[in-house]
């Protein structure tokens, strides 16, 4: 069964400063990768995905995300942080075969501080 | 336009009452989602449709059931609602059904129920 685990429920940077919310999957083969946003009172956005064409995966909005197999993760990166970044992050996992379902993680909320 | 619509976005409702919360997309996706968002955040699938049959049926209770009158609407009618009901319940479509295809969500609907 695949999963993914998001470390840190809370995450908090100052503006200008590095974004980095970590997500690690478990699947038997590379699956599918999504990162999606989530800003207060709203549905989830799509930041990107990772569908295996390239492993460095760049999104909306300055955010970008790289799949490392060997580590089994697709971290969540942005170089500077904007107060506008200020959101839950969810990072989701689905499968290539069987039944194609979003799993999602539990979700990180990002503050940024002025 | 809205690609992902839900009405209503409010639901505050008594224990044991029926209701019905309906979705449209106007995307001209083939497949459409429900999801359950609880009081943590922590988002799960519970149904979804692709051309209108229904091919993921997670162990939601038989008070939930979905209704797909055509491919651009999905409806979720919920009977005798119960308190741990209450939730943020998301709306959302997909052009086809892969494991690497986006999904479009919609605002959500905030359910409560006293």
């Amino acid at each position: 069964a695949q999963s993914v685990t998001q470390l840190g429920s809370h995450v908090s940077v100052s503006e200008g400063a590095l974004v980095l919310l970590r997500c690690n999957y478990s699947s038997s083969v590379p699956p599918y990768l999504f990162w999606y946003v989530q800003y207060p009172n709203q549905g989830l956005q799509l930041l990107l995905k990772y569908t295996s064409a390239a492993t460095l995966v760049k999104g909306i909005n300055g955010f970008e995300a790289e799949f490392k197999k060997s580590e089994t993760s697709f971290h969540l990166t942005k170089p500077s942080a904007h107060m506008s970044d200020a959101a839950e992050y969810f990072c989701a996992v689905s499968g290539r075969s069987g039944t194609y379902k979003y799993i999602f993680g539990t979700g990180t909320r990002l503050k940024v501080l002025a | 336009d809205t690609a992902v619509s839900q009405t209503p976005k409010y639901l505050v409702t008594q224990m044991g009452n029926d209701k019905s919360i309906k979705c449209e997309q106007n995307l001209g996706h083939d497949t459409m989602y429900w999801y359950k968002q609880d009081s943590k955040k922590f988002l799960k699938i519970m149904f979804s449709y692709n051309n209108k049959e229904l091919i993921i049926n997670e162990t939601v209770p038989n008070r939930f059931s979905p209704k797909s009158p055509d491919k651009a609407h999905l409806n979720l009618h919920i009977n005798s609602l119960e308190l741990g009901d209450s939730a943020v319940y998301f709306c959302a479509s997909s052009q086809g059904y892969s494991g690497s295809d986006t999904q479009y969500f919609g605002p959500g609907t905030r359910l409560t129920v006293l």
